[in-house]
């Protein structure tokens, strides 16, 4: 079963930094695409950033381009997201996402139970 | 940026009744390179349909997707209890990848 499990939201002041972290298992995770989806309170769902399976390529949706910073580590079956110069819009429920391979980037095939992170001072 | 608009925002129907969700882009969506989501309260967002009309695994048959180019539906032929939720399409056909707004359908 595919088990993706999100950790390290919290409350951060504005300007400061978050490192997200998301634990796979259940599947090969060196093989697929993964990505970070967020969702403000109430509010819709918002890519953010994708990694491919070998870190080859990497994409960041324009409105955290140059704060955040997507990594993976394929031998420790983990996904992660540095959040720097946070804002206050930047508060949302972050979820984790598998795509269906690792090349291509696609819909979004599993999902993790999502941690908040709020931004305040 | 391919933007994806959802109609309607809410759609108030009874258990057993037909749901018809639409969702229409700004330009076309090549391949039919479309999804859609289903998001209960407090729960994340669980996958229906990709490729315009392909059931995921596990998903019942009463959940179908249709369309292409710049318009797409997903239909629920009759309504479950457990239905009733927010609905979210997302293309995947040019980057970046977007999503509609969402509908909701409650009970009536």
């Amino acid at each position: 079963e595919v088990q993706l499990v999100e950790s390290g939201g919290g409350l951060v002041k504005p300007g400061g930094s978050l490192r997200l972290s998301c634990a796979a298992s259940g599947f090969t995770f060196s093989s697929y695409s993964m990505n970070w989806v967020r969702q403000a309170p109430g509010k819709g769902l918002e890519w953010v950033s994708s990694i491919s399976s070998s870190s080859s390529y990497i994409y960041y949706a324009d409105s955290v381009k140059g704060r955040f910073t997507i990594s993976r580590d394929n031998a420790k079956n983990s996904l992660y997201l540095q959040m720097n110069s946070l804002r206050a819009e930047d508060t949302a429920v972050y979820y984790c996402a598998r795509d269906p391979n690792g090349w291509r980037l696609t819909y979004f095939q599993h999902w993790g139970q999502g941690t908040l992170v709020t931004v305040s001072s | 940026e391919i933007v994806l608009t959802q109609s309607p925002a809410t759609l108030s129907l009874s258990p057993g009744e037909r749901a018809t969700l639409s969702c229409g882009a700004s330009q076309s969506v090549s391949s039919s390179y479309l999804a859609w989501y289903q998001q209960k309260p407090g729960l994340a967002p669980r996958l229906l349909i990709y490729d315009a009309s392909s059931r995921a695994t596990g998903i019942p048959d009463r959940f179908s997707g249709s369309g292409s180019g710049t318009d797409f539906t997903l239909t629920i032929s009759r309504l479950e209890p457990e239905d009733f939720a927010v609905y979210y399409c997302q293309q995947y056909g040019s980057s970046p990848r977007t999503f509609g707004q969402g509908t909701k359908v409650e009970i009536k």
